[in-house]
């Protein structure tokens, strides 16, 4: 069973920091995700990867294959970025659920 | 607009009473998953669905049932059997082949 790995645990930060998560996994997957949840606990997919980097607005998420590693980046980080980051890994082909980290828990202080 | 509704939000229950919580998408999505979060750990795997009245048990099914009796349904029994019952329940659904998943906004459950 893939085991999946988030550093650090805990994050405070000032608002304008770049900010830097770290996923590893034990085994090949097919995709790799990274969700956001808030405090009332929905949670939003922010990406899926299988290769290379992917951006959106002010966030950044890439993957190593072969390291079997993966980062989210927040560049200019502001107080609405506060929330639990988590990675998770799909090894199943979208058909029998993903295996996730323990999440990030990231405050971006004014 | 497509998505899954999880209802209730808040759920309170005695000790010993069984307990089910809806999940219904309309995503036209082939399978669905329940995934229990408890503080300080990663979401974990309780039933999953690939097709319409079967399912598969996840990491931590003792204590819970499932039912997929329509494909836009996936209802989960949280039973007295349960020794721990108190978290927040995640449903979440998926294309088959495909990598997208979408997530319910969860139910927390807590039993006095």
């Amino acid at each position: 069973k893939n085991e999946v790995e988030q550093s650090p645990q805990n994050l405070t930060a000032q608002e304008g920091e770049f900010i830097t998560i770290n996923c590893s996994y034990s085994v090949g997957i097919s995709a790799l995700h990274w969700l956001q949840q808030h405090p009332g606990g929905g949670i939003v997919s922010l990406f899926m990867l299988s290769s290379g980097k992917k951006k959106h607005g002010r966030l950044i998420a890439t993957i190593n294959i072969q390291e079997k590693h993966s980062s989210l980046h927040i560049t200019a980080s502001h107080p609405r970025d506060s929330a639990v980051y988590i990675c998770a890994e799909d090894s199943g082909g979208g058909a029998d659920g993903l295996t996730f980290g323990k999440g990030t828990h990231l405050i971006i202080q004014p | 607009d497509g998505g899954i509704t999880q209802s209730p939000k808040y759920l309170f229950r005695k000790e010993g009473q069984n307990v089910t919580l809806s999940c219904e998408q309309n995503l036209n999505h082939d399978a669905m998953y329940w995934y229990r979060q408890d503080p300080g750990q990663g979401l974990r795997l309780i039933y999953y669905s690939q097709i319409v009245n079967d399912f598969q048990k996840g990491d931590i099914a003792e204590g819970y049932s499932v039912s997929r009796e329509k494909k836009e349904s996936f209802p989960l029994t949280v039973t007295s059997a349960q020794k721990n019952p108190t978290a927040f329940y995640l449903c979440a659904s998926s294309i088959i082949g495909y990598y997208g998943y979408t997530f319910g906004s969860g139910t927390r459950l807590t039993v006095v």
